[in-house]
């Protein structure tokens, strides 16, 4: 059981470039979700999933995109690249049955956009 | 405007000391969670509330949810050095699915 996997680990952009940071999970969990953490500021939600083929907006979802084709995946797309993207970048899955209600985050994706 | 303050945003103790750490908010939540997070890594749940009033004990924390689901308390009883790092309140709202986090309390426990 490896949990949820982010991949990059560490990221450097170019203004206007465009990338995909992946996240995947192995746990079967319906309920994904992706957070930005920056400093001071706690973690904020950027878009999240119930289910394969469903998605949502969070709080700050401008400059994002995500899909969820399977239920183990759910990819975060930059567009264009912009410095107020700087951030660590965190991928969550969430455990909701009738005993619990347990969200599991990967490491994290450090990501620079100069 | 962040939607839960948490307060201290640092906090410096010696071992042995006790310690609370606050999560206010004017929003009702459904359920209120704590995460502990070290760095370079995501953040970890140590618990979950969801009843007014509501007190749960892990070891030497204690969790207690306010009666009007509004805040919550995190209580550590003879901090160790092992208890360093960050603690977050997360909440979720009626509306469910979105969970909204405080702005972290720092915590360093000296030995």
């Amino acid at each position: 059981n490896a949990g949820v996997t982010q991949t990059p680990k560490f990221q450097v952009l170019k203004t206007g470039q465009s990338m995909t940071l992946q996240c995947a999970q192995d746990m079967n969990h319906e309920y994904m979700s992706w957070y930005r953490q920056d400093p001071g500021m706690g973690l904020r939600l950027i878009h999240y999933s119930v289910g394969a083929g469903i998605t949502d907006q969070g709080e700050v979802p401008n400059g994002y995109n995500v899909s969820r084709s399977t239920t183990e995946d759910f990819p975060l797309r930059l567009l264009s690249a912009a410095p107020s993207q700087t951030s660590v970048y965190f991928c969550a899955s969430r455990e909701t049955s009738g005993l619990s209600d347990t969200q599991y985050f990967g490491p994290g994706t450090r990501l620079t956009v100069l | 405007t962040q939607l839960l303050e948490q307060s201290p945003q640092f906090l410096s103790i010696q071992e042995g000391e006790n310690l609370t750490v606050y999560c206010n908010s004017s929003s009702v939540f459904s359920s209120l969670q704590w995460y502990r997070q070290e760095p370079g890594e995501g953040p970890v749940l140590l618990v979950t509330v969801v009843t007014g009033g509501e007190v749960k004990k892990l070891k030497r924390l204690t969790f207690q949810f306010g009666d009007a689901r509004k805040d919550s308390s995190l209580h550590i009883t003879a901090a160790q050095p092992g208890d360093t790092g960050l603690y977050l309140c997360a909440g979720e709202l009626n509306t469910g699915n979105q969970f909204y986090f405080g702005t972290g309390t720092s915590l360093t426990v000296i030995p």
